[in-house]
């Protein structure tokens, strides 16, 4: 069964650095999202990324925040200068069409922990 | 804004127990998606439920939509320990252009052998 694959599994980062969580998306998908879950809390959107651009992103999503696909595979999150806060596990998810019959294929997810 | 309310939020039963699980809002939603996680892993499709009133099955378990596309139930019928995990709801909404998913905290439950 195809999966979305997310590297890597655990990242631990000072605070103040800069880190890329990457995904590979399933082959034919064309919408792709990153949620976030803090530990105990329920799965958060930040955003979504359809044609090569932003189509929609939450609150959290600020300009720390950046996106990225820069290949035809590859779909990255990056965040400039971490906080504590961050501390998560971020979920790449992909969709084959935005239709509301289609569930969403999530990864296994990369455990970020901001020290 | 959008909230979806599960509960319980655990369940603790014996192994041939049947069990519901509810997920409640004031929103409408597209669709309604329910999801199995575990530890450490990303949330796992069951199934999607599109039209109020919708019952889909899948082996023991049984998915409703409301009619009113508001709400939604789980139901185990004659839990096994395999069923142990936490399972989460989420509605499907176009409040951007392409949808998005809109989480309940789950309800964790484990089925005792």
């Amino acid at each position: 069964e195809p999966e979305v694959t997310q590297t890597p599994s655990h990242q631990v980062t000072q605070m103040g650095q800069e880190v890329i969580l990457r995904c590979v998306p399933i082959s034919n998908h064309l919408y792709f999202y990153w949620y976030r879950q803090i530990l105990g809390q329920k799965v958060e959107f930040l955003v979504s990324f359809y044609n090569n651009e932003i189509s929609e992103k939450s609150e959290i999503f600020d300009d720390q925040f950046s996106v990225e696909r820069p290949d035809g595979s590859n779909f990255t999150l990056k965040i400039r200068s971490t906080k504590l806060e961050d501390s998560a596990m971020y979920f790449c998810a992909s969709r084959e069409t935005r239709g509301r019959n289609y569930g969403y294929t999530f990864g296994s997810g990369t455990r970020l922990t901001v020290v | 804004t959008q909230l979806l309310e599960q509960s319980p939020q655990f369940l603790s039963i014996q192994e041939g127990e049947n069990l519901t699980v509810y997920c409640n809002s004031s929103s409408v939603f597209s669709s309604l998606q329910w999801y199995r996680q575990e530890p450490g892993e990303g949330p796992v499709l069951l199934v999607t439920v599109v039209t109020g009133g919708e019952v889909k099955k899948l082996k023991r378990l049984t998915f409703q939509f409301g009619d009113a596309r508001k709400d939604s139930s789980l139901h185990i019928t004659a839990a096994q320990p395999g069923d142990t995990g936490l399972y989460l709801c989420a509605g499907l909404y176009y409040g951007g252009s392409q949808g998005n998913l809109i989480f309940g905290k789950g309800t964790k439950l484990s089925v005792k052998p």
